[in-house]
This record gives C-alpha cells, sequence and structure tokens, in this order.
C-alpha cells in the first residue's frame, strides 16, 4: 500500500494565482481531513470528510474548497492564493474502529504564495 | 471551543536525562493522540490513549492519559539523541474525525 500520497511536494504561486493539491489514499478508509501546518502552531484543520459525497468545514476555511467525488481522491483547490496562505499541507485518512479515529498523513505540501 | 496547550514548547535536554511533556485540554474528551515529526517530515503516530488512566509505552517514551484532570504526559526517559523531533498532541473534537492539535513541543537532545 502507498498509504496516503500528496503531490505536489512543493510550489511556488503568484498571489491571485489557483491550484489544486492532490491527495490519494489506497487504504479504503471513509474519513479523510485537510490541515496546515504553520509554525507555532501546530496543525490546523480545514475541511474534512466523512464519505464520498460529504464534506464540511474545519477550523480555518476559508479561501479553500474542497469536494469529495471517490473515496479514494480528497484534492483541496487554493481558489485565490494569498500570502497567508503560505505553509505546509497536510492531507490525512482515518477510518473508525471502536471509537478510535488515528489518523495516518501524507507526506505534505509545502506551498509558498508570493 | 476545544484548546489543546502543550508545554514546554521548546525543550533542550541532555542525553540519559528524564523529562516530562504536558498536554492539557479544555473539553471532556476520552480519546488522545500522540505524534511525532521529525524536520520536514510528515506526522508519525506514537500512541492512541482511550480512556482514563491509559497508559502506553515504546522504548524510551510513555504516555498516560488523565481525563478528569483533561491531562497527558508524555514521559522521556534517559533521553537519546534519536528522540531529537517535534512532538505534537492531539485530541477529537466534535466528532472523532477532527483532531484539534497542540502547538507541539520541539525536543532537542544534546550528547
Amino acid at each position: 500500500n502507498a498509504g496516503v500520497t500528496q503531490t505536489p511536494k512543493f510550489q511556488v504561486l503568484k498571489t491571485g494565482q489557483s491550484m489544486t493539491l492532490q491527495c490519494a489514499q489506497d487504504m479504503n478508509h471513509e474519513y479523510m481531513s485537510w490541515y496546515r501546518q504553520d509554525p507555532g502552531m501546530g496543525l490546523r484543520l480545514i475541511h474534512y470528510s466523512v464519505g464520498a459525497g460529504i464534506t464540511d468545514q474545519g477550523e480555518v476555511p476559508n479561501g479553500y474548497n474542497v469536494s469529495r467525488s471517490t473515496t479514494e481522491d480528497f484534492p483541496l483547490r487554493l481558489l485565490s492564493a494569498a500570502p497567508s496562505q503560505t505553509s505546509v499541507y497536510f492531507c490525512a485518512s482515518s477510518y473508525s474502529a471502536s471509537g478510535i479515529f488515528e489518523q495516518f498523513f501524507g507526506p505534505g505540501t509545502r506551498l509558498t504564495v508570493l | 471551543e476545544l484548546k489543546v496547550e502543550q508545554n514546554p514548547l521548546f525543550l533542550s535536554m541532555q542525553e540519559g536525562k528524564n523529562y516530562t511533556i504536558y498536554c492539557n485540554y479544555s473539553t471532556t474528551s476520552d480519546r488522545l493522540y500522540w505524534y511525532r515529526q521529525d524536520p520536514g517530515k510528515s506526522l508519525e503516530s506514537l500512541f492512541v490513549l482511550l480512556s482514563n488512566g491509559a497508559v502506553k509505552q515504546e522504548g524510551r517514551l510513555m504516555a498516560s492519559l488523565d481525563t478528569k484532570a483533561r491531562l497527558s504526559t508524555l514521559h522521556i526517559t534517559a533521553a537519546v539523541h534519536d528522540l531529537s523531533a517535534t512532538y505534537f498532541c492531539a485530541v477529537d473534537g466534535e466528532y472523532g474525525n477532527k483532531l484539534v492539535f497542540g502547538a507541539g513541543t520541539i525536543l532537542r537532545v544534546k550528547s
């Protein structure tokens, strides 16, 4: 199993550009999430999904869109990039086993917005 | 709103010493997770603590959970350089899928 994969690994954007960060998992996990990591702030939840066709907002959703058309894929779209979106983005997947939601993280995408 | 606080945020230790990282959270939760992150890498799951009084150990790391005090600890015994990393605790939010993370503790073990 590849686990959780993310592309690209690095990206530089100019302010106002749009792009999609890709995330895929091959573990048949029902839950998927997107986090951003900023220095000194831990990880903050952007959007999450509890299954194909179902998404919801997390703590910091503004400026981002998601969709989940399949169990495997959960892309994150930046609509109009801003310097405040410079961050490291992690995708994670999990499944519920007796109430445990241990999340498995992808390798991350380091995004710089100029 | 669920808040998770870790302390210390930075810890510099000598090899062979013991120390504890603390994780406090603000609302009732029975599930707490510890993760390790090496520089430039992703997060690796260390422990899942599911109930009051839970204790788990792996090598030189031991984690415990006190749900009444809303406190988890990560104890490091006889630190070695390989333990240098950033350690995060996380607590389930409104739904089990929504983790709220602490800011992380940067651990540096000096030889």
